[in-house]
């Protein structure tokens, strides 16, 4: 069956520190992987789309890797802003049109 | 921002009451879905639609229907609302079919059934 992990579940961490946010998976075969951030009462917003060639990606203070073998993703957070308190959910679209959603982590940054 | 939307925002109804969720989207997106997200857990697929007249269930068996008679729009009715249905539903939609293309969700209804 087709799964997507997400760790850790809850996330505090203090404005302006680093963070970094696991997704692993057992999709296959594999298309590609998006993360998406969802504020709380809103739907999610795409940050970044990795595909099966791609190892990084940046959107500006997000970065996203990939690591194809090891079934892995990453999504880096510098320097965190309060703004970025939300629930980061990765998906993982294989075969012809499935996708596989995770939990999410949810993030909270403290002034 | 993407353009797509949702009504109401937040509803409250009693057992036994039809309801209808309300989904539109002004981008000519052929594609439209809809999710039930229950706190703290992963986005499941309810219904989704390749274009006008086309629907299909998804991968979360649900009790509501869905109907896609304009490609704007893209509503939900559940005929009977149950405590069970309480969630928060999610419209999307896509441009394509292809692999790549992204899904823009809108931002929700939640939905409490007393």
């Amino acid at each position: 069956k087709n799964q997507v992990e997400q760790s850790p579940q809850s996330l505090i961490i203090l404005e302006g520190k680093n963070c970094t946010l696991q997704c692993n998976y057992t999709v296959s075969p594999f298309s590609n992987l998006r993360w998406y951030k969802q504020d709380t009462g809103r739907g999610p917003v795409s940050l970044t789309i990795m595909t099966f060639s791609e190892n990084t990606k940046s959107n500006g203070r997000y970065t996203a890797t990939l690591d194809a073998d090891t079934k892995q993703s990453s999504l880096h957070i510098t320097a965190s802003q309060l703004s970025d308190s939300a629930s980061y959910i990765c998906v993982v679209r294989g075969g012809a049109d499935g996708l596989t959603f995770g939990k999410g982590t949810h993030l909270i940054i403290q002034p | 921002e993407a353009d797509i939307y949702q009504t109401p925002r937040y509803l409250v109804i009693g057992t036994g009451k039809k309801i209808t969720l309300e989904c539109s989207q002004t981008m000519g997106h052929d594609k439209m879905y809809w999710y039930q997200q229950d706190p703290g857990m992963e986005l499941h697929l309810i219904h989704y639609s390749y274009g006008v007249n086309s629907t299909e269930k998804g991968d979360l068996s649900s009790e509501s229907t869905v109907s896609r008679i304009r490609t704007e729009h893209f509503p939900l009715t559940l005929e009977s609302a149950r405590p069970s249905h309480t969630s928060q539903y999610l419209c999307a939609s896509s441009r394509g079919q292809g692999s790549s293309y992204e899904q823009y969700f809108g931002p929700g209804t939640r939905l409490t059934v007393t």
